[in-house]
This record gives structure tokens, sequence and C-alpha cells, in this order.
């Protein structure tokens, strides 16, 4: 079983702070995603990658498949940002996903 | 917006009731999977299929059943609701490669 741990778990942030969540994870996968979860429970897709770098508006999304390590950032972070992130990989043998406990996001105006 | 819904979005049920947790997508997608989350914890798969009348159990043990009749649709049953199921079930689906996962909005789950 995949295991993935994130960091940190919870962060404050002030509106317009350059904002980063680490996760990393210990076995071969075949792609991690960048999950977002607001407080009504819906889950919505980031980013899914499986090298390299990917962007989309304000965030970015890295990963180093040697470190098995992977970064999202949120620039110019703003109070709408404030959500619970979840990193998740798909291993090489299935197509489920194995998640992360996440990291509350709060950014204040 | 990802095509993919549940119903009942929320749930309040007495202690050993049968209830059925409905899940329909309509992306044409091979791959469902049922994830359940506790309040504040993360999220465990439950059951998945890649594909009509294919069903598996996931890694987090779980009394409930499911069925894959159709393509579009993956309902989770549990034939005696307990206070112990009380939780949030989030269906989800993908199609062919292993490509993104789309969400439902989810069950809210009370059992009293």
């Amino acid at each position: 079983k995949n295991e993935v741990e994130q960091s940190p778990q919870n962060l404050t942030a002030q509106e317009g702070e350059f904002i980063t969540i680490n996760c990393s994870y210990s076995v071969g996968i075949s792609a991690l995603h960048w999950l977002q979860q607001h407080p009504g429970g819906g889950i919505v897709s980031l980013f899914m990658l499986s090298s390299g770098k990917k962007k989309h508006g304000r965030l970015i999304a890295t990963i180093n498949i040697q470190e098995k390590h992977s970064s999202l950032h949120i620039t110019a972070s703003h109070p709408r940002d404030s959500a619970v992130y979840i990193c998740a990989v798909t291993s090489n043998s299935g197509y489920a996903l194995n998640f992360g406990k996440g990291t509350s996001l709060l950014v204040t105006p | 917006e990802a095509d993919i819904y549940q119903t009942p979005r929320y749930l309040v049920i007495g202690t050993g009731k049968k209830i059925t947790l409905e899940c329909s997508q309509t992306m044409g997608h091979d791959k469902m999977y049922w994830y359940q989350q506790d309040p504040g914890m993360e999220l465990h798969l439950i059951h998945y299929s890649y594909g009509v009348n294919s069903t598996e159990k996931g890694d987090l043990s779980s009394e409930s059943t499911v069925s894959r009749i159709r393509t579009e649709h993956f309902p989770l049953t549990l034939e005696s609701a307990r206070p112990s199921h009380t939780s949030q079930y989030l269906c989800a689906s993908s199609g062919r490669d292993r490509g993104e996962q789309y969400f439902g909005p989810g069950t809210r789950l009370t059992v009293t």
C-alpha cells in the first residue's frame, strides 16, 4: 500500500502570501494528484502529474520522481483559496487513489 | 464541471435500516470508486469497479456492498445501518487511462 505524507497539516496565511504545501510518497506511482476540498465536502481535481511541473492560474504543482516528492504552490493567495488541499497517488498496479491526510489552509484578509 | 451525481446529499437514518446510496455518471467512464471519509480524516477506498459486472473491495474494510449492472450507475448498499457507519461517502469515476478522477458531491450519512 502506498503511503502519502503531507506537510504542514494546518496553514494560516495572510492574503497575498506565497504558499507551499509538500507531499512525499514511499513507493512507485503512475501519477500524483492534487485535490481541493471545500467545507461543503465536494472535491475538485486541481492537477494530475507524473513528471515536471504544471501551472493553472495562480496554482503551480511540481513533482520530483527520484525524490518521491511533490509541492503545490499558490501565488498571491486569496481568502477564496481557503480549503483542504489533498495529495493523492495512483500506484503502478491500480487506478484507485491513495490519499494523504490533507492540509487545511486558511487565508485571512 | 464533472457530470457525476450522488443522492441523497444528506441522510439521517435509524439503526438497522437498509439504505442505498446512489451514484451516477454521464461521462461513459469505465472505472468507478466509492471512498469513505470520517470528519477531519483522510479518504479511504472502500469499493471499486473497472467495468460492468466487475466489483472489488478496497483497502478499508466495509460492511457495505456495491453493484455495477450499468456503466453509468454504481450504487452502494448498507443492509443494516449502524452508528459506526456515520461518515461521508464520496463516489468518483475515471476514464480509460490512469486519468483524472471526477468526484461526486458526496452523501453525508448519519445513523442514530
